[in-house]
């Protein structure tokens, strides 16, 4: 079945980068996301990514996605404590629009 | 005022009881889902919605029903709660080409 996979905890310094990586299962997605979960609030959509595309950058947030690897990944460049959240993948594949989320990456932003 | 709400945001109910959780939005979407969140296991879909006469059931629906009482409301219902459904339930909507979902804050559930 469909699966997407993450590491649940990303500790870095402030102002270093910060890298969030994401495998999934399904070679039919068509859209791929990040959510941002911050304490005690639901989910935020922060980008999603077609999958005839390989990159996509939006101001600090670059993402990356490798489809014959099933690799998709978050850059966060000069992180701040504000970006201490937890961190979702999900993909979307043929039916609608059903999600399959990642169990999520706790990022820690230590100053 | 937010777009998607949710009624209860906390709730502690004891093993047995009959719980409903509520979900409104006023973002004129057709579609509805509802997730439940653990601890390491991420989001996962419980049931979901795509208009006022379709339901069709997620990844983990046992235990579960729900109501799609209009196109802004969809309530969720647990008929006999059990500790193991202690969770964050979210709900959330989208209108296609689904390119978001939004989410409403979440319903910390805790069974007893």
């Amino acid at each position: 079945g469909e699966d997407v996979e993450q590491s649940l905890f990303l500790s870095v310094r402030e102002g270093d980068s910060s890298v969030i990586n994401c495998t999934y299962t399904d070679s039919s997605s068509t859209y791929l996301y990040w959510y941002k979960q911050e304490p005690g609030a639901g989910l935020q959509l922060l980008t999603y990514i077609f999958s005839n595309m390989d990159m996509k950058q939006d101001q600090r947030l670059t993402v990356l996605l490798n489809k014959k690897d099933k690799h998709l990944s978050l850059r966060i460049a000069d992180t701040q404590t504000g970006d201490s959240a937890i961190y979702f993948c999900a993909e979307r594949g043929n039916q609608g629009g059903k999600l399959i989320f990642g169990q999520g990456t706790e990022l820690s932003v230590k100053p | 005022d937010a777009d998607v709400t949710q009624t209860p945001r906390n709730r502690i109910t004891k093993t047995g009881k009959r719980i409903m959780l509520e979900c409104s939005q006023t973002k004129g979407h057709d579609r509805m889902y509802w997730y439940r969140q653990d601890p390491g296991l991420g989001l996962r879909l419980i049931y979901y919605s795509f208009d006022v006469k379709d339901i069709n059931k997620g990844e983990i629906s046992d235990g579960y029903s729900v109501s799609r009482q209009a196109q802004a409301k969809f309530s969720l219902s647990l008929e006999s709660a059990i500790p193991n459904q202690t969770a964050l339930y979210f709900c959330a909507t989208s209108d296609p080409p689904d390119n978001e979902q939004f989410f409403g804050p979440g319903t910390r559930l805790t069974v007893l």
